[in-house]
This record gives structure tokens, sequence and C-alpha cells, in this order.
């Protein structure tokens, strides 16, 4: 059974650089059926994608987040990771890991259908 | 503001049917699946319905999905205590080029 857990720096000081990795166990990253996703939810609000990426290193990323995100993976260790600089309060939420499907021409297919159980970070001095 | 538009609220009585819509445009529900999503209160977000109106392997066939043009519904039938939680739509968006979701619907069981 698949399983996704996120870990990394829980509070982080405004401006600096947000940190996690997403352990994949239970299955593969190297599937090129899937991608792997980060979402985010701030206190109290609704979910926001942030990007994803492929074993192969293909990355897609939200435009409002684009100029402050990377993604990458780590194949050797089954997991994937999310940088994310420059952060301010509005960057405080729920960061979680999910395994992303796409087919389809154009994205006609997207979802996600194993999440982690997410990690919270707080960007606070 | 949120570009696919839930209500904020839904209520039912335990049995009852209960329908949340999401509504859309040509970029995003007019053109693409919609997808829905369910989280139970402190717990992480689960598919609920993919490709509009499939169930993945342990979804409950009280819940399905619909699409028409540029909106979609959710509807959750013999309502139960334990679907009480928040209901996303979720579609991907060909002017932002990116995944978007609905503001999230908080349903409560009366």
């Amino acid at each position: 059974q698949l399983q996704l857990r996120e870990s990394g720096s829980g509070l982080v000081k405004p401006s600096q650089t947000l940190s996690l990795t997403c352990a994949v166990s239970g299955g593969s990253i190297n599937s090129d059926a899937y991608s792997w996703s980060w979402i985010r939810q701030p206190p109290g609000k609704g979910l926001e994608w942030i990007g994803y990426i492929y074993h192969s290193g293909r990355t897609s990323y939200n435009p409002s987040l684009k100029s402050r995100v990377t993604i990458s993976v780590d194949r050797s260790k089954n997991q994937f990771s999310l940088i994310l600089s420059s952060v301010t309060a509005a960057d405080t939420a729920v960061y979680y890991c999910a395994r992303s499907y796409k087919g389809g021409a154009a994205y006609y297919y997207f979802y996600m259908d194993v999440w982690g159980k997410g990690t919270t970070v707080t960007v606070s001095s | 503001q949120s570009v696919l538009t839930q209500p904020p609220s839904a209520s039912g009585t335990p049995g009852q049917r209960v329908t949340i819509s999401c509504s859309g445009s040509s970029s995003n529900i007019g053109s693409k699946t919609v997808n829905w999503y369910q989280q139970l209160p402190g717990t992480a977000p689960k598919l609920l319905i993919f490709s509009n109106n499939q169930r993945p392997s342990g979804a409950p066939d009280r819940f399905s999905g619909s699409k028409s043009g540029t909106s979609a519904s959710l509807a959750i039938s013999g309502l139960q205590s334990e679907d009480e939680g928040d209901y996303y739509c979720a579609a991907w968006d060909d002017s932002l080029n990116g995944l978007i979701f609905g503001g999230g619907t908080k349903l409560t069981v009366l």
C-alpha cells in the first residue's frame, strides 16, 4: 500500500527558505504514469496546488508561486522535495504531498489519489 | 475568491440526500474533468470522485458526481454523521495553467 510522509522544517523565519521532503513507501517513485505533487492549506482556508514533478525531473508549478518554488526528486531515496524561498506569514500552512495522475490531452484528467498526512509549517520570527 | 465556486455550507439530516455544486468556466470545468475531495476534521484530503463521476476503490457508492457544461455536482445519498467535513471540487484551468480548487463546502449533518 502506497504511503507518503512529509517531513521538514516546522518553523521558518520570514524571508528565509522553507524546505520539505516527502518520502514514498510501498511503491516506486519511478513511474511514468504518475507525478508527485505538493499542495498546501493555510489555517482555516482551502487547498492550493503548488506544483508537481515526474521521476524524470519534469516539473509544473502554480504560476502564482513559480518564482519562489523548486520541486526536486531523489530517485535513489524514493522521495521528492519542496523548496519555497522568501517566505512570509502568508506561507504558513499545512503542506501535503500527494501522488498525482495526469491523463488525456491538455490535462483533461488531473487528480491526486494518494495523500500524505501533512506537515504544519509556521512562518514567524 | 476561488475560480471554482462552491457554496460555503450545506446540511442535511441522517438518511437525506444532499448535493454540493461547483461552478466554473470554459477554461476549467467546461473543458476538463472534475474531481472531488473529502476532508474530514483534522485529516488530510481524500479523493472521493475523479473524472467527473468515477469512484476510487473504497469510496462508498452513496457518493456520486456529475457534470454539465461548466458546472459539476457532488451528491451524497443516505447521509451519515461520519460524512461531516469539508468537500472540495478541483479541475485543471487552461487560462491559469494550473490545478484549481473550489473554496470548499462545509457539510453539517444535523
